[in-house]
């Protein structure tokens, strides 16, 4: 799987836009971004994955560059409770015999 | 969505007794079941994927006589860990695949203590 970069913390103020990067610029062609956060003594949790289109759901937006070698995730109005590490992760598709890799990952502190 | 239900949420133990760790698949056949340990101020480290039916292949480092990992059915998988040692206190997570292109779901967590 293709290596991420992620900036070892952020901070937001609440109800502001959080932006997280990710760089992967070893990333191929048939490689989703996947993006998971995990807060404080819990099992990791999804957010949302694209291959190359914008993505949006009920939680985030996901913005992946037109040459695929980064990517941006936005919690549009961040709450105290987004304070987590956030995970981006490279993987093909449909490997479901094959583990999701974590990295160290975004710590993202929400503060009022 | 699908569940991973894990148990014990927590526990303390003695130094040299065994520990079970459980995770079941509520809503869905978890044919696989990938097994992390994460320690304070780090990230998750893989530490072996089982399969139901089959024996559980584990990660370089890690002890498969310490570490015993059962998935005899296609809703729970289950993490002995044995002759505990306080080098073994640590958050273990289990996490199933459970659809094709995002579908990985997680338990909640062990938090195990060994005293």
């Amino acid at each position: 799987d293709a290596k991420t970069t992620q900036p070892p913390s952020m901070d937001c103020a609440e109800g502001r836009a959080a932006n997280l990067p990710c760089n992967h610029s070893t990333i191929s062609g048939n490689e989703y971004v996947y993006w998971y956060r995990q807060i404080h003594s819990q099992g990791p949790q999804y957010i949302i994955h694209g291959l190359k289109n914008n993505e949006t759901n009920e939680m985030a937006s996901l913005i992946i560059t037109e040459d695929r070698k980064s990517s941006t995730l936005i919690l549009p109005h961040a709450t105290l409770r987004d304070t987590a590490v956030y995970y981006c992760i490279v993987r093909p598709a449909a490997q479901a015999g094959t583990a999701l890799i974590f990295g160290k990952g975004t710590t993202l502190s929400v503060s009022s | 969505g699908a569940v991973v239900s894990q148990h014990p949420s927590w526990v303390i133990c003695k130094s040299g007794t065994s520990v079970k760790i459980e995770c079941r698949s509520l809503d869905f056949q978890a044919t696989t079941m990938f097994w992390y340990r994460q320690f304070p101020k780090q990230s998750l480290m893989l530490m072996a994927t089982s399969n139901e039916g089959s024996k559980a292949t584990y990660e370089q480092g890690v002890e498969k006589d310490k570490f015993l990992i059962n998935h005899a059915s296609l809703t729970l998988s289950t993490l002995t860990v044995t002759s505990a040692h306080p080098e073994d206190s640590s958050f273990y997570i289990c996490s199933a695949p459970e659809g094709a292109s995002y579908g990985y779901t997680f338990g909640s967590g062990t938090r195990l203590t060994v005293v």
